[in-house]
């Protein structure tokens, strides 16, 4: 399977606790973002990174929510200190950058869905 | 902020019929990308529109792209069961931002 895979697909937590997801992209894809959703909602936008370097993050996201990109292949998103507000389906996103604008299509994967209790 | 609007939130429709859904942005896009999401899914995407009065078209689904590139249409043809779940427009800003999405269902 040649998608972008995430891990776990879900995950069941406690307030208060740590939690961090991982996404792996399609290898070939230099940009990979994160996002979030709610019930009933579009997907939010979190952060994204283009190879390793994190190149904007948005300004709804708390001191909480850290990501990494080390290699400038997989990443992680860590949420510390977990709220009940944290509740969503947490979804990876990549994409190959470079082709204007003209290819900006991108592949999602089945995202992490996180509860806390 | 910036935002990306969608309306309808919801559509019931009988299988046959026509469906549209509509996007519409505050801000000029650079261009926009329509998603679907089936239930329990994770958007798909479907096809991205570039140009000032773009119209494409793939089988039954027809998407346009206004003149001042701050509005967007996505048109069924003579729905299918198949075509149930939401549809996501999203607007490339300086990032992409996602509509809140049109929820189908339809009715054998």
């Amino acid at each position: 399977d040649t998608g972008v895979s995430q891990d776990p697909r879900h995950k069941i937590t406690k307030r208060g606790q740590n939690v961090t997801f991982r996404c792996d992209p399609i290898s070939e894809h230099n940009r990979l973002y994160w996002y979030r959703q709610t019930l009933g909602q579009g997907p939010e936008f979190l952060t994204y990174f283009q190879n390793e370097a994190q190149l904007e993050k948005s300004r709804l996201l708390s001191d909480r929510f850290s990501a990494e990109r080390p290699k400038g292949s997989f990443s992680t998103l860590e949420i510390q200190r977990t709220e009940q507000g944290d509740s969503a389906m947490y979804l990876c996103a990549s994409r190959q950058s470079g082709g204007g604008t003209t290819n900006e299509k991108l592949f999602f994967g089945s995202g992490t869905q996180l509860s806390v209790l | 902020g910036q935002q990306v609007m969608q309306i309808p939130q919801y559509q019931h429709v009988q299988e046959g019929e026509d469906f549209t859904t509509y996007c519409n942005s505050s801000t000029t896009l650079s261009n926009i990308q329509w998603y679907k999401q089936r239930p329990g899914g994770h958007p798909v995407f479907l096809i991205q529109l570039v140009k000032s009065g773009e119209v494409k078209k793939q089988k039954r689904l027809t998407f346009q792209f206004g003149e001042a590139k701050k509005n967007s249409s996505l048109h069924i043809t003579a729905t299918q069961t198949t075509d149930v779940g939401t549809y996501f427009c999203a607007g490339r800003l300086s990032k992409l931002i996602f509509g809140q999405g049109t929820t189908l269902q339809v009715k054998p």
